[in-house]
């Protein structure tokens, strides 16, 4: 049972590249997030998705942007990389909005 | 003030010791509590949750919630090395999570 699986594991981008962090989950969840965790910082929300074709902004969406076009797919686009997205990214997954998250092993980026 | 507070250690204990992790809010709104469990390298799994003020036990977890002090506890009873890893404390409000900067546990054997 994969549960939620993200790739890369590893980038270092330039300034001003772009990516596509990839997440795909294999539990039929509706609820799909992407959180950035900061050292000494919280998990903080970047977008979430309550199911295929709807997406919302979370707590620091700049940058960024998602899509959701299948259940099981909730890719990250990052636009022109900046210092400041230098982080650990996670996917998450969850059944409905009360229950448990599931989270992916995280995409440790830099950007240089 | 951040809405969560957690000291963010490390905390170093011998094995077999008692554990207490803390976080403190300022948001009387939360109505949701839960605790995190993060092994390096890896995503947060969930550990404990409870809703209400008392305590929680799952086997030598306690999970303890005092909505009056705006203070939550996570006990850990013959701590293991296996226990080894950062706590993250979890709030929940209108399904909006907010999260404890963790707490770094380092057991010794």
């Amino acid at each position: 049972n994969a549960g939620v699986t993200q790739t890369p594991k590893f980038r270092i981008l330039k300034i001003g590249q772009s990516m596509t962090l990839q997440c795909t989950q294999d539990m039929n969840h509706n609820y799909m997030y992407w959180y950035r965790q900061d050292p000494g910082m919280g998990l903080k929300l970047i977008y979430y998705s309550v199911g295929a074709g709807i997406t919302d902004k979370g707590e620091v969406p700049n940058g960024y942007n998602v899509s959701r076009s299948t259940t099981e797919d909730f890719p990250l686009r990052l636009e022109l990389a900046a210092p400041s997205q230098t982080s650990v990214y996670f996917c998450a997954s969850s059944y409905s909005l009360e229950e448990k998250l599931f989270f992916g092993s995280g995409t440790q980026l830099s950007v240089l | 003030q951040k809405e969560v507070e957690q000291d963010p250690g490390p905390l170093s204990v011998p094995e077999g010791a008692i554990v207490s992790l803390n976080c403190t809010y300022s948001n009387s709104a939360f109505q949701y509590f839960m605790w995190y469990r993060q092994y390096s390298r890896k995503g947060p799994e969930l550990l404990m949750y409870t809703y209400s003020s008392g305590n929680k036990e799952d086997g030598r977890f306690t999970a303890q919630v005092d909505k009056s002090s705006k203070y939550i506890s996570l006990f850990i009873r013959d701590s293991q090395p296996s226990d080894s890893a950062t706590y993250l404390c979890a709030l929940d409000s209108n399904y909006q999570l907010i999260w404890g900067a963790g707490t770094k546990l380092i057991i010794k054997p």
